[in-house]
């Protein structure tokens, strides 16, 4: 089975400032259709969570543009340029290429 | 828009068995399959299986394999998930989702049915 591991575990950030996730895969996630089936959730408190970006950098409609997404095989990176308020969450990777589906551990974003 | 609606918290006993609906609108139902996942208290999130709502075909988490059961009503654009033998470690909010596999990857959530294992 795949194992996705997040880092780090917990993020605090400034408001203003940017911040990035890494998501990391034992083994790769790039399908046989050449795709790559990896995607970012945030989670906010009390909420289901929400996905942000699917095939590694696919903005989902109404996702704001300071969230970005990027990396190849098995090493993945999610950034936000410039934290608000509004982002403080756990956010999660999944992978959605091999059978079973898997997600991260998770990362807890708050404001310094 | 598209929206998945859930049942209600449920209280159960150990041993006792669960059964969580999923009412989609909005969507072509047929088009995608439906995941289940769910979130213990205060931890992440765990992906216990997929269904086809065009075939009713199905993928299961193995350590969910033998207790669980998913299936879908397409005449009512319902989904359903069974789970079977409850232990305390089964309490948690479980989530429909739609999609889960390839493109599909879980782009719109149920609001969560949280399930309570207690004696």
């Amino acid at each position: 089975d795949v194992v996705m591991t997040q880092s780090p575990l917990s993020l605090p950030v400034t408001l203003g400032q940017p911040a990035s996730i890494s998501c990391r895969s034992s083994h790769s996630l790039v399908h046989s259709d050449g795709n790559t089936y990896l995607n970012w959730f945030l989670q906010r408190p009390g909420q289901a969570p929400r996905r942000l970006i699917s095939k590694v950098s696919n903005r989902d409609s109404g996702v704001p543009d300071r969230f970005s997404g990027s990396g190849s095989g098995t090493d993945f990176t999610l950034k936000i340029s410039r934290v608000e308020a509004e982002d403080v969450g756990v956010y999660y990777c999944m992978q959605g290429t091999h059978w079973p589906l898997a997600f991260g551990g998770g990362t807890k974003v708050e404001i310094k | 828009q598209v929206q998945l609606v859930q049942s209600g918290a449920e209280v159960k006993k150990p041993g006792a068995s669960v059964k969580v609906s999923c009412k989609a609108s909005g969507y072509t139902f047929t088009t995608y399959g439906i995941s289940w996942v769910r979130q213990a208290p205060g931890q992440g999130l765990e992906w216990m299986g997929w269904i086809s709502a065009y075939n009713g075909n199905t993928n299961y988490a193995q350590r969910f394999q033998g207790r669980v059961t998913m299936t879908t009503d397409t005449s009512t654009k319902m989904a359903y998930m069974e789970l079977r033998s409850l232990r305390s470690d089964d309490t948690a909010v479980y989530f429909c989702t739609r999609g889960g596999p390839y493109s599909s990857g879980c782009d719109y959530w149920g609001q969560g049915t949280l399930v309570t294992v207690s004696s």
